[in-house]
């Protein structure tokens, strides 16, 4: 089984729309950590943001908000009036502790394009 | 500025040869690691390695190599037993191997075969 579901492989929006890119996550600990990232079409990995496990408090970083739902074990993203620049994927990532250290894995991304 | 340099951008095999991508930080970071991204689809892991002279096969090590003699340096090498290597790959460090930790990527190198 995925230990990270991106169900939206790819979405479409206009410029100025808002849009949600869902994530949800499988592990049995109860200390981990969530990160999102974004790979727009230069293909580097851009980190967004960290969550770790007990803070549920919901971020905002301008146009970018982060909804953190233990309950569900979501960590949904979403984009307020959106830009072309937006367009890239989005990659959310679960981070948990193990043997070596660090067990670090990539959800399969959403595609998202945000059309002028 | 601090960052993770990867060269070539593109790099291009032949058959039965052995290359090698390389991969420098200068974010004094103490872990490196190696990803693999097929078309549409997410990172997997190769190689990541700790500490110099330390490393540790990911997902999918099979046909590749790694060396760590310098914390500045992880180049990664892509031998002639890795049958299907035409991928784009990514190189990614943090600062140690923390669970709490991001990791930075550089910006990447596509590989085909000619």
């Amino acid at each position: 089984a995925q230990k990270v579901t991106q169900a939206q492989t790819e979405i479409s929006v206009v410029e100025k729309e808002d849009v949600t890119l869902d994530c949800v996550y499988e592990t049995r600990d109860t200390t981990y950590y969530l990160f999102w990232y974004k790979q727009p079409p230069s293909g580097e990995l851009v980190f967004l943001i960290r969550r770790n496990s007990f803070d549920e408090q919901n971020e905002i970083s301008g146009r970018y908000s982060w909804n953190f739902q233990k309950s569900t074990s979501s960590f949904n993203f979403t984009i307020t009036a959106s830009q072309v620049v937006d367009s890239a994927v989005y990659f959310c990532a679960l981070s948990e502790r193990d043997n070596y250290g660090q067990n670090f894995v990539f959800g399969p991304g959403t595609r998202l394009s945000v059309l002028p | 500025d601090g960052g993770i340099t990867q060269s070539p951008k593109y790099l291009f095999r032949k058959e039965g040869q052995n290359v090698t991508l390389s991969c420098e930080q200068n974010l004094n970071h103490d872990a490196m690691y190696w990803y693999r991204q097929d078309p549409g689809q997410g990172l997997r892991l190769i190689y990541y390695s700790q500490i110099v002279n330390d490393f540790q096969k990911g997902d999918i090590a099979e046909g590749y190599s790694v060396s760590r003699e310098k914390k500045e340096s992880f180049p990664l090498t892509v031998t002639s037993a890795q049958k299907n290597p035409t991928a784009f790959y990514l190189c990614a460090s943090s600062m140690d191997r923390g669970y709490n930790q991001p990791q930075h990527f550089g910006d990447g190198t596509r590989l085909s075969i000619l």
